[in-house]
């Protein structure tokens, strides 16, 4: 298995609801990774997780909350977001941390409402 | 942190022509460059990619070039196709990835 593989595809959600995205690989990699993509925009770092634990958090704000359960999943817990948070959310993996080749998921399209 | 940039923000190329994108960055301990295509709607895949060790690497019609000295690196694309119509970003990673702002590649036919 050479895949990222996220869920779900497309979510639509209020401000005031709670939902969770989910990200999953089993090719062995130790670190993994969120990005937002605005449209026509590049990935932006969210989060970090290196060996299950959040390395890197880069400055996001707390209504994204990371979890990483074990070595192969990584979730993102959201919490009343705002409609500027609407985004495709990229989960990635690589080996390691700070080692190429990251692997992308195809992401979730996020639409907040 | 890296910082990237890149250029240019479009480019139209006819089929059959070369396409040159570059890249510059910031931090000289930056180590891995890589390049990624994005179609609409798709996930970043990574086409090629170059160590800080190494000046060229080429796969086919694809080419990455990395000037140390100058910090800069630079995408070829050769016998471009229509199929090779995307968005470019390239990438700069010492301890994480950091992109450029994208290239929006069109091959007319």
């Amino acid at each position: 298995d050479t895949e990222v593989t996220q869920t779900p595809k497309h979510l639509v959600m209020g401000m005031t609801n709670k939902k969770s995205l989910k990200c999953e690989q089993h090719m062995g990699h130790r670190a993994m990774y969120w990005y937002k993509q605005k449209a026509k925009k590049p990935p932006e770092l969210m989060f970090v997780y290196s060996y299950e634990k959040l390395s890197i958090n880069e400055s996001v704000p707390s209504r994204f909350s990371p979890e990483c359960p074990n070595s192969s999943l990584l979730n993102l817990h959201l919490h009343a977001l705002q409609p500027e948070d609407s985004a495709l959310y990229l989960c990635a993996s690589s080996q390691q941390h700070r080692l190429l080749g990251y692997t992308f998921g195809s992401g979730t399209r996020l639409t907040v409402v | 942190g890296e910082n990237v940039e890149q250029h240019p923000s479009t480019l139209s190329v006819q089929e059959g022509d070369s396409a040159v994108i570059k890249c510059t960055y910031s931090d000289s301990a930056s180590n891995y460059f890589p390049w990624y295509k994005q179609e609409l709607g798709k996930r970043p895949q990574l086409i090629i990619d170059i160590r800080s060790n190494v000046g060229e690497k080429k796969d086919q019609r694809i080419a990455v070039t990395l000037n140390k000295t100058a910090k800069h690196f630079s995408l070829h694309i050769t016998e471009t196709q229509p199929e090779d119509s995307a968005v470019y970003f390239c990438a700069a990673s010492i301890n994480d990835m950091r992109f450029g702002a994208g290239t929006r590649l069109t091959v007319k036919p």
